[in-house]
């Protein structure tokens, strides 16, 4: 079975510094990897996927993250981040084809705070 | 409406109660899951419906049950429930299995006095 642990639970951040958020996986077989953003008192949002091909993924809000297959990571970045990306952050895996339909698996979840 | 509306979005409930949790998505979708969002606990998939066919259920107590009348609605039926229940229930959909994008709701905050 696939497992996804995200590094840190809390994040703090001046606004306009960079933020790297950490996620890595264990899986056996290929996966697909995704990111979502958890507003206050909202669901969740997708901010971007790795199905295949270029391991550099762009998201919305300014977010990309790299897929590192050797080092089994997938670690979401923004150059400059603003006070409304406060919000908690949630990494998760899918077995790549197989029968598992629609299953992914969730990270505990890192809380970004930016700091004005 | 669009997206993925979820009611009540907070619902306190004695032990002894029975309450139902809906979700609508008008999305076109032909996959719905529940999930539970525990505090400092990951997301916990509960149930999968594809085509109104359960196809997960992932070990979850009887005391929760799930019924998926079309692709559009999902409930979720609760009765008997225990404080350690109260969590915030999401509701999610996707088109297919291969991409998988799931879209998900606000969510219902309940609370199990």
């Amino acid at each position: 079975a696939q497992s996804v642990t995200q590094l840190d639970s809390q994040v703090p951040v001046f606004e306009e510094a960079p933020v790297e958020l950490r996620c890595n996986y264990s899986s056996s077989v290929s996966v697909y990897l995704f990111w979502y953003v958890q507003y206050p008192n909202q669901g969740l949002q997708l901010l971007l996927k790795y199905l295949s091909g270029s391991t550099l993924v762009k998201g919305i809000n300014g977010f990309e993250a790299e897929f590192n297959k050797s080092q089994t990571s997938f670690h979401l970045r923004k150059p400059s981040v603003h006070i409304s990306d406060t919000a908690e952050y949630f990494c998760a895996v899918r077995l790549a084809g197989g029968t598992s339909y629609g299953k992914l698996t969730f990270g505990q979840g890192t809380i970004l705070t930016v700091h004005p | 409406e669009t997206g993925v509306t979820q009611t009540p979005r907070h619902l306190v409930m004695g032990m002894t109660n029975k309450k139902s949790l809906k979700c609508e998505q008008h999305l076109g979708h032909n996959a719905m899951y529940w999930y539970k969002q525990s505090a400092k606990k990951p997301l916990e998939l509960m149930f999968v419906y594809n085509f109104k066919e359960q196809t997960e259920n992932n070990s979850v107590p009887s005391r929760f049950s799930p019924e998926c009348p079309n692709s559009s609605h999902l409930f979720l039926h609760l009765h008997t429930l225990q404080p350690e229940d109260s969590a915030l229930y999401l509701c999610a959909s996707s088109q297919d299995e291969l991409y998988n994008e799931q879209f998900f709701g606000p969510g219902t905050r309940l609370t199990v006095l």
